[in-house]
């Protein structure tokens, strides 16, 4: 299995922003790395992913290391919605079999 | 459709039965995996399709769970004699290329 190592848990202030890291340091080439969450009761949401250079979208940033081995997810202005547990993965593109792992429990904070 | 819709939403079911999950992917999704995710634990993977071919079944508990998908479409996770270790919610995904998996909402199976 590619494993992710990532805090089990972390708080952060509602409209501060949450900067969650993760290991990767097996990673290969040719395997992106994907965020994903989840809230309580709903199935896992994909957010971002990127292979070497940081992304940006509507939810988040992505910010990977030159060496690849580890990567932040950045929620820019965290809000109480945001609260869930955050997926740290790696894989090919079109994997068929992404390893989910523990996660980060992100509760934000009013 | 819009999204990943799986059917039951919640399905209590007694110890011994069979039972049969579907899920229904986004229209022209190639790829569609299930995941199962016990209480308070990760996703566990099961198994995945690319059209109607499943070439890794490596994750299936035991031989009491099998699936299949039809029309490179509607895919069902039928158990076998289902045990209370069975109850979890299920989960079904989708993807096209390199895309990122939409999940459904999930089965939540409870063997009593």
């Amino acid at each position: 299995d590619a494993k992710t190592t990532q805090p089990p848990s972390m708080d952060c202030a509602e409209g501060r922003a949450a900067n969650l890291p993760c290991n990767h340091s097996t990673i290969s080439g040719n395997e992106y790395v994907y965020w994903y969450r989840q809230i309580h009761s709903q199935g896992p949401q994909y957010i971002i992913h990127g292979l070497k250079n940081n992304e940006t979208n509507e939810m988040a940033s992505l910010i990977i290391t030159e060496d690849r081995k580890s990567s932040t997810l950045i929620l820019p202005h965290a809000t109480l919605r945001d609260t869930a547990v955050y997926y740290c993965i790696f894989g090919r593109a079109g994997a068929n079999n992404l390893f989910f792992g523990t996660g980060t429990r992100l509760t934000v904070i009013p | 459709g819009a999204g990943v819709s799986q059917s039951p939403s919640n399905k209590v079911t007694e110890k011994g039965k069979d039972v049969e999950l579907r899920c229904d992917p986004i229209s022209g999704h190639t790829a569609l995996y299930w995941y199962r995710q016990s209480l308070g634990q990760g996703l566990e993977f099961l198994i995945y399709f690319q059209g109607n071919s499943a070439p890794d079944k490596s994750g299936l508990p035991s031989d009491r769970f099998s699936a299949e998908r039809t029309g490179g479409s509607v895919s069902t996770l039928t158990i076998q004699r289902t045990q209370q270790e069975d109850s979890a919610v299920y989960l079904c995904a989708s993807s096209f290329g390199g895309s990122g998996y939409t999940f459904g909402s999930g089965t939540r199976l409870t063997v009593v």
